[in-house]
């Protein structure tokens, strides 16, 4: 079953924060994040994983609440570069996890 | 390294065309996956394969085949086009060990249209 995100769509301002969340009606084992600009493919952020610890770069970061089969990504002092679709993907059980299911996807636009 | 190369980039079909999207890794990944993308839907997988050899159907199979004769090409077929086809596919490829503990790598995509 498809995760659900939220929000849809959200506009900031350079150097604002913003947080994506990613919920999903199954148990998670996985959690992956990507960001798509217009035209182009999906590029990998990061990964979750049951049990693991919370993963992030610079200013981009995310949890995994395994318990509320939950994901959030933090987006700390925004960049115009950030602006882009974002889509949790989730895989439900350790031995099928090759296969993710994506959200809908949450569209970040970062004005000057 | 060239990463997940797909053709074509665009393509127009006519309805009950075959064609073949083609779609080849660089990076000896084991799995590869064929998405299609419509607009505000997000990302539906189609086939995806975890070896040479194997395949195993997606969400939304219907009116596609794939074969993987090597570790490298997976291409996807679109056998009698329909509208309904009309979308972005998209191949990716991922190191797998049956835990989701590997980021894919997607390829530029494939713009379909079938009129």
């Amino acid at each position: 079953q498809q995760p659900v995100q939220s929000p849809q769509a959200v506009i900031l301002r350079e150097g604002e924060d913003a947080v994506i969340n990613c919920s999903s009606s199954k148990a998670l084992y996985s959690v992956h994040w990507y960001r798509q600009k217009h035209g182009e493919a999906p590029v990998f952020l990061m990964i979750l994983l049951k049990g693991g610890e919370q993963k992030g770069h610079e200013k981009i970061s995310a949890s995994f609440n395994e318990k509320k089969q939950q994901s959030s990504l933090y987006l700390t002092a925004s960049q115009l570069s950030y602006s882009g679709t974002y889509f949790c993907g989730t895989g439900d059980s350790g031995a099928g996890s090759y296969q993710l299911t994506f959200g809908k996807g949450t569209k970040l636009s970062v004005i000057p | 390294n060239a990463g997940v190369t797909q053709t074509p980039k665009f393509r127009i079909l006519k309805i009950g065309q075959s064609m073949t999207l083609q779609c080849t890794q660089d990076m000896n990944h084991n799995y590869m996956y064929w998405y299609r993308q419509d607009p505000g839907m997000g990302l539906k997988l189609i086939y995806y394969s975890v070896g040479a050899g194997i395949t195993d159907k997606g969400e939304v199979p219907n009116g596609y085949n794939v074969s993987r004769s090597t570790t490298e090409d997976f291409p996807l077929r679109l056998e009698l086009a329909a509208p309904s086809q009309t979308s972005v596919y998209f191949c990716a490829s991922s190191f797998g060990s049956g835990t989701g503990a590997y980021g894919y790598t997607f390829g530029s995509g494939t713009r379909l249209t079938v009129v």
